[in-house]
């Protein structure tokens, strides 16, 4: 069974710092891996999707590298400014075959502020 | 471009009652649809997804079902609400081809 994580659970910053989130994976059989942001309240906008053959994918300041091996991501977000302050979540979607196919597992999110 | 719709936002019902939330997609062809829920503290949770009219696979057992009566439309429904039903639900759509998904914009569920 696959099990995400992400850590920290939660990380306070001051504009303009350059800061990283951390995902880890249990099971390396992924099709891909996407970042999402989550404001309160609403629904999940994609950030960045990296497929299993890639190692990174970059947008504006944001870049997410992904190790399948080792089972790691990380998104890190440039010059962090208080519109970033949202829940950044992973999600990993497993390979074909099996029962599930093309189900997303999430790890529980990191709560990102950024202070003026 | 494809964009997905997802419908009512917020919705207060009694324990006991119906329910009936709709989810369609524009733009696309034979998406597969999946139903999601996160509830108050906890991570997201798949409910159900299809990969066509009609197929409709359920990951957990719940007080709820989910129907596609057409390409792009998906439903979750209940017959007798229960309070641990309260939650977010998102809809989310993905090509075949498998790349990545596309949420909707979430129903907030209150049962009381």
């Amino acid at each position: 069974k696959q099990e995400v994580t992400q850590i920290p659970a939660a990380l306070s910053v001051p504009e303009g710092e350059n800061l990283v989130l951390n995902c880890s994976f249990t099971d390396s059989a992924i099709y891909n891996l996407q970042w999402f942001r989550q404001d309160p309240g609403k629904g999940l906008t994609s950030l960045l999707l990296i497929q299993s053959s890639q190692r990174e994918q970059t947008s504006g300041r944001l870049n997410a590298s992904l190790d399948k091996s080792s089972g790691r991501s990380t998104l890190y977000i440039a010059a962090s400014q208080p519109g970033d302050s949202a829940t950044y979540l992973c999600a990993v979607r497993r390979g074909a075959g099996g029962t599930s196919y093309g189900k997303l597992t999430f790890g529980q999110g990191t709560i990102l502020t950024v202070h003026p | 471009s494809q964009t997905i719709h997802q419908w009512p936002a917020t919705l207060v019902q009694p324990v006991g009652s119906p329910l009936s939330l709709e989810c369609t997609v524009e733009g696309t062809s034979n998406p597969n649809l999946y139903w999601y829920r996160q509830a108050a503290g906890r991570g997201l949770q798949l409910l159900f997804y299809s990969v066509g009219i009609g197929q409709i696979s359920s990951e957990v057992p719940q007080n709820l079902s989910a129907s596609r009566p057409q390409d792009r439309q998906f439903i979750l429904s209940s017959k007798k609400l229960l309070l641990s039903d309260s939650g977010f639900y998102l809809c989310a759509w993905s090509g075949q081809g498998g790349l990545g998904y596309t949420f909707g914009s979430g129903t907030r569920l209150t049962v009381v």
